[in-house]
């Protein structure tokens, strides 16, 4: 079994609608958790980061931990076609600097 | 503007060849990593470095070796490259703060596709 489980898509919503992505993971050691972005063609980049549970939000994107279930969410609202990418949740344990565990990424599609 | 070069976009090459990757950072990042992304697998780490001449496995190394000489470079090696390394390469840095830590934002290239025939 994977430490991070995320659903790879493809998500296809209508510009406007308000996106849902998600990861599970096995490690309850994971303390820090992260969005990448990953445009066709380019590198990651980060995107959000949270500490332990709770929620951060940053104009139209919400991170959102859930310790207890082991199961972490990024929400956009009123999406555009230019947040079509590949999401990717990144997770690390206190102690392990650096060595990240990144999900599969769930391609999102936004249309017109 | 942090900015992470790798030598080539696509690459081909035949089984049993060497093949180098060079991934240059330009802001002084103390940390380099590569990896390599395939589908339905995601990112995973090959090999880091923390510093000129450091380096630490991760979480596949086989079949790979690694070279940092000089701070803002970081090289990965196929000694002899099979069908199965197939894949895109990311490199990718981040800095260490003054206190010491470890900052989680890595910076990464654009990819190498490699296809080894």
């Amino acid at each position: 079994q994977k430490e991070v489980e995320q659903d790879p898509g493809p998500l296809s919503v209508p510009e406007g609608a308000i996106v849902s992505l998600n990861c599970t993971y096995s490690n309850s050691a994971f303390q820090y958790f992260m969005w990448y972005r990953q445009y066709s063609r380019k590198g990651p980049e980060l995107l959000m980061y949270t500490y332990s549970s709770g929620n951060k939000e940053d104009g139209r994107f919400t991170a959102q931990v859930d310790k207890s279930s082991k199961y972490i969410s990024l929400f956009i609202r009123d999406s555009q076609p230019s947040d079509s990418a590949t999401y990717l949740c990144a997770m690390r344990r206190t102690g392990t600097a650096s060595k990240l565990t990144f999900g599969t990424g769930t391609r999102l599609q936004v249309t017109l | 503007d942090v900015k992470v070069t790798q030598s080539s976009r696509y690459l081909v090459k035949r089984t049993g060849e060497k093949v180098f990757l060079e991934c240059v950072q330009d802001m002084d990042h103390e940390n380099m990593f590569w990896y390599r992304q395939d589908p339905g697998l995601g990112l995973r780490l090959i090999y880091f470095s923390y510093d000129v001449k450091m380096k630490e496995k991760g979480d596949i190394p086989e079949g790979y070796s690694v070279s940092r000489e000089k701070k803002e470079r970081f090289s990965l090696i196929l000694e002899s490259a099979s069908t199965n390394q197939t894949s895109m390469y990311l490199c990718a840095s981040s800095f260490i703060t003054a206190s010491g830590s470890t900052t989680d934002t890595q910076y990464f290239g654009p990819g190498t596709r490699l296809t080894v025939l």
